[in-house]
C-alpha cells in the first residue's frame, strides 16, 4: 500500500523568503508523486508531478520539488514566497489506480 | 476548456433527505473520481469509474452512498436518507488515463454540502 506524510499542518513564512512543505512517501513499487495546492473554496490543483523522468520537477508558480528516493521525500520548494502563495497544499502518491492524498499543510505568508 | 463542472456548489438539506451531486467531466477524459474532504478525515477517494464502468468503490461509506456514470459526459453521486455527517465537501476529478498511472486528474470547485 502506498501513503503519504506531510510534515507540518501549518506553516508559516515571510514574504520573500524560502518555502520548504515536507512530504515523506511509502511505496513497495516506484512511486507517482504530485503536489496539489487547494485555494479557499476552491477545487485542488495540480502543482507538479513526479514520474521518474527527472528528480528534480519544475512546476508552476515557481515551485519545484527534489524526489530523493535514499530519502523517501518529494519535499516542495520556492526560493521567495509570495502572498498570493497562501493556500493548503497535498502531497499525493499513486498506487495502483488510486491517489493517496497527505493531510495537508496550509501555508501562511506573513507581510 | 471548461474544466470539471459540478452542481450545485452548495446544498442544505435536512437529515433523512434524498442528495443527489452532479458531475460533468473533462470531455474526453476516460476516468473519473468522487473524493470526499472533511476536517477529520481529509481527502478520501469514494469510487472511481473507468470508461463509464465502477472500479472500485471500496471507498464508499455505505449503502446510503452510490454513484452511477450512465454516460462519459456526466455521473451522480446521491445519498438516500442522508446524515448530518455527511455534511462535507464532495469533489469530482477526471483524468484522461492512457495505459500508465501519470495521468493528472483535474478537480471540479466542489460541493459543499450541509445536512441539518
Amino acid at each position: 500500500a502506498q501513503s503519504v506524510t506531510q510534515l507540518g499542518s501549518h506553516v508559516s513564512v515571510s514574504e520573500g523568503a524560502l518555502v520548504l512543505l515536507r512530504c515523506n512517501y511509502s511505496s513497495s513499487v516506484p512511486p507517482y508523486l504530485f503536489w496539489y495546492v487547494q485555494y479557499p473554496n476552491q477545487g485542488l490543483q495540480l502543482l507538479l508531478k513526479y514520474t521518474s523522468a527527472a528528480t528534480l520537477v519544475k512546476g508552476i508558480n515557481g515551485f519545484e520539488a527534489e524526489f530523493k528516493k535514499s530519502e523517501t521525500s518529494f519535499h516542495l520548494t520556492k526560493p521567495s514566497a509570495h502572498m498570493s502563495d497562501a493556500a493548503e497544499y497535498f502531497c499525493a502518491v499513486r498506487g495502483n489506480e488510486k491517489l493517496t492524498f497527505g493531510t495537508g499543510t496550509r501555508l501562511t505568508i506573513i507581510p | 476548456d471548461a474544466g470539471v463542472i459540478q452542481s450545485p456548489r452548495h446544498e442544505v438539506t435536512e437529515m433523512g433527505q434524498e442528495v443527489t451531486l452532479r458531475c460533468k467531466p473533462i470531455s474526453g477524459h476516460n476516468s473519473l473520481f468522487w473524493y470526499r474532504q472533511t476536517m477529520m478525515r481529509g481527502l478520501e477517494l469514494l469510487i472511481y469509474f473507468n470508461n463509464n464502468v465502477p472500479i472500485d468503490d471500496s471507498g464508499m461509506p455505505e449503502d446510503r452512498f452510490s454513484a452511477k456514470m450512465p454516460n462519459a459526459s456526466f455521473s451522480t453521486l446521491k445519498i438516500q436518507p442522508s446524515e448530518p455527517r455527511d455534511s462535507a465537501v464532495y469533489f469530482c476529478a477526471s483524468s484522461f488515463r492512457s495505459g500508465d498511472s501519470t495521468d493528472t486528474q483535474y478537480f471540479g470547485p466542489g460541493t459543499r454540502l450541509t445536512v441539518l
